[in-house]
């Protein structure tokens, strides 16, 4: 059956260390999206793509990393130079771009930054 | 800044009564808004959504009213049920260029 998934569910790394969170979809979606969420605050968009090999940067790119080689990835890098990286991330995709398109999330990655 | 604001984190309700979840933004130019909900180990699912040209949309047990004079989203959900416990969290979209998402607010519906 269709869907997003998120790998791995926990994620842990030590300070200074890149690491990638994985997120795929078979819904033959267009768009797909990287969101953080933080106590006490709503998601926030890292990263967007709404066609294959392109992408935009949300609110809050900065130490983040994309890439969109196939329609199916959306694999999010949190580099050494993302000052807070220990947060929930979440990933989500829609039809087409454009922000009114239901998105689908997947089901998030806790990384813990030691 | 928070454009999108729940300024309630929790709320608690008797099975079978009204359940009134109220979200607040700043950004005139927001003409979308949507709800989600979570359960605990899921992401969010899209629930209802509501275009600023229209000031209600319902859909089944779930309703939301826009309120762009006071700039005010409501969910309402009648009757609550127990399987309604979870967290809810609202959205809003100016022109299709960005998605704003509040904190959330906690639901639980007691038996």
């Amino acid at each position: 059956d269709g869907g997003i998934t998120q790998s791995p569910k926990y994620l842990f790394r030590k300070e200074g260390q890149n690491v990638t969170l994985s997120c795929e979809q078979n819904l033959n979606h267009d768009a797909m999206y990287w969101y953080r969420q933080d106590p006490g605050q709503g998601l926030r968009l890292i990263y967007y793509s709404q066609i294959v090999n392109d992408f935009q940067k949300g609110d809050i790119a900065e130490g983040y990393s994309v890439s969109r080689e196939k329609k199916e990835s959306f694999p999010l890098t949190v580099t050494s130079a993302q000052k807070n990286p220990t947060a929930f991330y979440l990933c989500a995709s829609s039809i087409a771009g454009g922000f009114t398109d239901t998105q689908y999330f997947g089901p998030g990655t806790r990384l813990t930054v030691l | 800044d928070q454009q999108v604001k729940q300024n309630s984190p929790s709320l608690s309700v008797q099975e079978g009564r009204i359940s009134i979840l109220n979200c607040d933004y700043t950004n005139s130019m927001f003409d979308y808004f949507l709800w989600y909900k979570k359960y605990p180990a899921e992401g969010p699912t899209f629930l209802i959504s509501i275009s600023s040209i229209k000031d209600k949309n319902e859909d089944g047990r779930f309703t939301v009213f826009l309120n762009k004079s006071a700039k005010h989203l409501s969910l309402h959900i009648v009757p609550s049920q127990p399987g309604d416990s979870a967290v809810y969290f609202c959205a809003a979209s100016a022109e299709r260029n960005d998605m704003r998402f509040g904190a959330g607010t906690r639901l639980t519906v007691k038996p």
